[in-house]
């Protein structure tokens, strides 16, 4: 099992840039989130997806979209890089919305210029 | 929001020495899990625990569930050089929206 698969690894934009971060599990889960890490803040969710055709936003939704087309994908679009958006970028995914284990990808790197 | 805060920051021990990490928040939490974060890696599930004043193990891990539902610890007893990494407590705010600590960074000396 490959469990949560992201790519890329690592990513360097110029400001106003866009680009798909995607993210793809293979655990049959429900629900899929995005989450940013910044040093020292943890990790705060962007946006989130209960099953397919279903999202809604986390905290921190500005500047990002996502869709859910397949139980399997969840990419994260990023419309115009601001710099305010570097930061590490985790994909996750758990059973269903009710079972509470979280279970990562290996996180995006993402430097916005 | 429903923070989280959770301290110490950052620990420098001993390898063979006890750790012990806490996580409190302003709000009452339904669930409460730890997690860790090996460098260049998504966090790990370690423990979660579901229910007010619960103690749990994991091998040489132990966390309790508080029981004011505001606050978790997490203690790791012989610590070994493969303990090193970042551990984060997350309380489950509501079943979409899962809030994490900020972390502590521990570091273990042979």
């Amino acid at each position: 099992n490959a469990g949560v698969t992201q790519t890329p690894k690592f990513q360097v934009l110029k400001t106003g840039q866009s680009m798909t971060l995607q993210c793809a599990q293979d655990m049959n889960h429900e629900y899929m989130s995005w989450y940013r890490q910044d040093p020292g803040m943890g990790l705060r969710l962007i946006h989130y997806s209960v099953g397919a055709g279903i999202t809604d936003q986390g905290e921190v939704p500005n500047g990002y979209n996502v869709s859910r087309s397949t139980t399997e994908d969840f990419p994260l679009r990023l419309l115009s890089a601001a710099p305010s958006q570097t930061s590490v970028y985790f994909c996750a995914s758990r059973p269903t919305a009710t079972n509470e284990k979280l279970f990562f990808g290996s996180g995006t790197q993402l430097s916005v210029l | 929001g429903q923070q989280l805060n959770q301290s110490p920051q950052s620990m420098f021990i001993q390898e063979g020495e006890d750790v012990s990490m806490n996580c409190t928040s302003s709000s009452i939490f339904n669930t409460w899990l730890w997690y860790k974060q090996d460098p260049g890696e998504g966090p790990v599930l370690l423990i979660a625990l579901y229910k007010a004043g619960e103690l749990t193990s994991n091998g040489r891990l132990t966390a309790q569930f508080g029981i004011t539902r505001k606050d978790s610890f997490l203690n790791i007893s012989a610590s070994i050089p493969s303990d090193v990494g970042i551990y984060f407590c997350a309380g489950n705010y509501n079943n979409n929206d899962m809030r994490f600590g900020a972390g502590t960074r521990l570091t273990v000396k042979p």
